[in-house]
């Protein structure tokens, strides 16, 4: 069973980078079977996908957030990081990490709260 | 993108009740569809997905049906536990979008 785990600041500044790592366990991120993603959360608001990653670095961002998003992985380390940039206060979520196969989150993470405040 | 509607947007059940979530999706998406469960404070939960295949773990009161542009989600016996928020999500093609969510309260 794959356990993940975000890690990461939780308060940003407006106009900063918010930066979260996603560490991976129970399993290899280099997993043929498995794309790695991110999902946000606003506080008291639905799901929003962020974007996903394969082992091999290939990404898919959705578009509204494309310009400000970057997903990495790092398979020596079995994690894999989100950077978003030029935060505003409309970033304030919960982030989730997740597995997915086939296309579902079959494994998210406890998730993290980060609030973009000054 | 794939637009998610879900309905209704809230309900209130009792114990034992029979519950059905409906979720309507823009275009047809085959049987690309899956289920999550959201308790308070806590991070998604996959349910069901490609429409009508069962999670390892969930309990069997749980069921999915539907194909192209609408599908359910029903709860056949409603337990204390499963009052909850449930989202559904299409698979068929990215950006993968999620409905607005349906709350499950007493």
């Amino acid at each position: 069973q794959l356990q993940l785990q975000e890690s990461g600041p939780g308060l940003v500044k407006p106009s900063e980078t918010l930066s979260l790592i996603c560490s991976v366990s129970g399993g290899s991120i280099s997993s043929v079977s498995y794309y790695w993603g991110w999902v946000r959360q606003p506080p008291g608001k639905g799901l929003e996908w962020i974007g996903s990653i394969y082992y091999s670095g290939s990404t898919y961002y959705s578009p509204p957030l494309k310009s400000r998003v970057t997903i990495s992985v790092d398979t020596s380390k079995n994690q894999f990081s989100l950077r978003l940039s030029s935060v505003t206060a409309t970033d304030t979520a919960v982030y989730y990490c997740a597995s997915l196969y086939d296309g579902y989150f079959d494994s998210w993470g406890q998730g993290t709260l980060v609030a973009v405040s000054s | 993108d794939i637009q998610m509607t879900q309905s209704p947007s809230s309900l209130s059940a009792s114990v034992g009740d029979r519950v059905t979530i409906t979720c309507r999706t823009g275009q047809s998406i085959n049987t690309y569809l899956n289920w999550y469960q959201q308790k308070p404070e806590q991070a998604p939960k996959l349910l069901i997905y490609s429409a009508s295949t069962l999670q390892s773990g969930v309990p069997s009161r749980f069921s999915g049906s539907g194909s192209g542009t609408d599908f359910t989600l029903t709860i056949s016996s409603l337990h204390p536990e499963d009052f909850a928020t449930y989202y559904c999500q299409q698979s068929y093609i990215t950006p993968w979008t999620f409905g607005q969510g349906t709350r499950v309260e007493i």
